[in-house]
């Protein structure tokens, strides 16, 4: 089946800074994307989705980007803070129609630095 | 509070010894799936469930059942477990297909 890949496995950025953590995706029929966020020890959280009738969807101090041409997505957080500092994952549903739902990458580790 | 409760958090057994672990929501969410996390794979599913009495395999279901009774729970049972079974389980719900689903906490297992 398709997967969705991170460009990053890890990722510093110092305190105050803004990040972006890509994402792409090989299944140009995927509608509907999801950004998670885990903290060690914790199951993922739900951040922000965007379907793919979107280019752009800003939640709060989050922001998430669709590039449909070339099948990639990125999430943009604002003047990261310590608390953001976890694995984010993507997710894309590739079965459009069918009920076996998302399948995740394997994350990007985000440190934020003093 | 919305909740997906897994139990337990943590277990090692042994090989060929069966178990359970337990995941209830309080969301009334028809959806209910559990995957498991291993390093450098991400997360696959095992199974899911639509509504009660309604399963279905999903990515890696070898090795493993699971059971839909009652709305609010999505037991997962090893009838035999293995070594490489060894890994971070987590149960999800959503309250449909293709939204957002909320995540328990996971249980690590170790079978040696």
């Amino acid at each position: 089946g398709e997967s969705v890949g991170l460009h990053l496995p890890t990722l510093s950025v110092q305190e105050g800074d803004n990040s972006i953590i890509n994402c792409a995706y090989s299944n140009s029929a995927s509608d509907y994307f999801i950004w998670y966020k885990q903290e060690s020890g914790k199951g993922p959280q739900f951040i922000i989705d965007i379907r793919s009738n979107m280019d752009k969807r800003q939640g709060q101090r989050v922001t998430v980007l669709l590039n449909k041409t070339v099948k990639h997505l990125s999430l943009q957080i604002a003047a990261t803070q310590p608390g953001d500092s976890a694995v984010y994952f993507c997710a894309e549903n590739p079965y459009s129609g069918s009920a076996r739902q998302l399948t995740f990458g394997s994350g990007t580790q985000l440190t934020v630095l003093p | 509070e919305a909740q997906v409760t897994q139990n337990p958090r943590y277990l090692i057994t042994v090989t060929g010894k069966k178990l359970t672990v337990t995941c209830s929501q309080n969301m009334n969410h028809e959806y209910m799936s559990w995957y498991r996390q291993d390093p450098g794979l991400g997360l696959r599913q095992i199974y899911y469930s639509m509504n009660v009495e309604v399963t279905d395999k999903g990515d890696v279901p070898e090795g493993y059942k699971v059971s839909r009774k009652e709305k609010r729970n999505f037991p997962l049972i090893l009838e035999s477990p293995s070594p490489n079974q060894t890994s971070l389980y987590f149960c999800a719900s959503s309250y449909e297909r293709g939204r957002p689903q909320h995540f328990g906490d996971g249980t690590r297992l170790s079978i040696l």
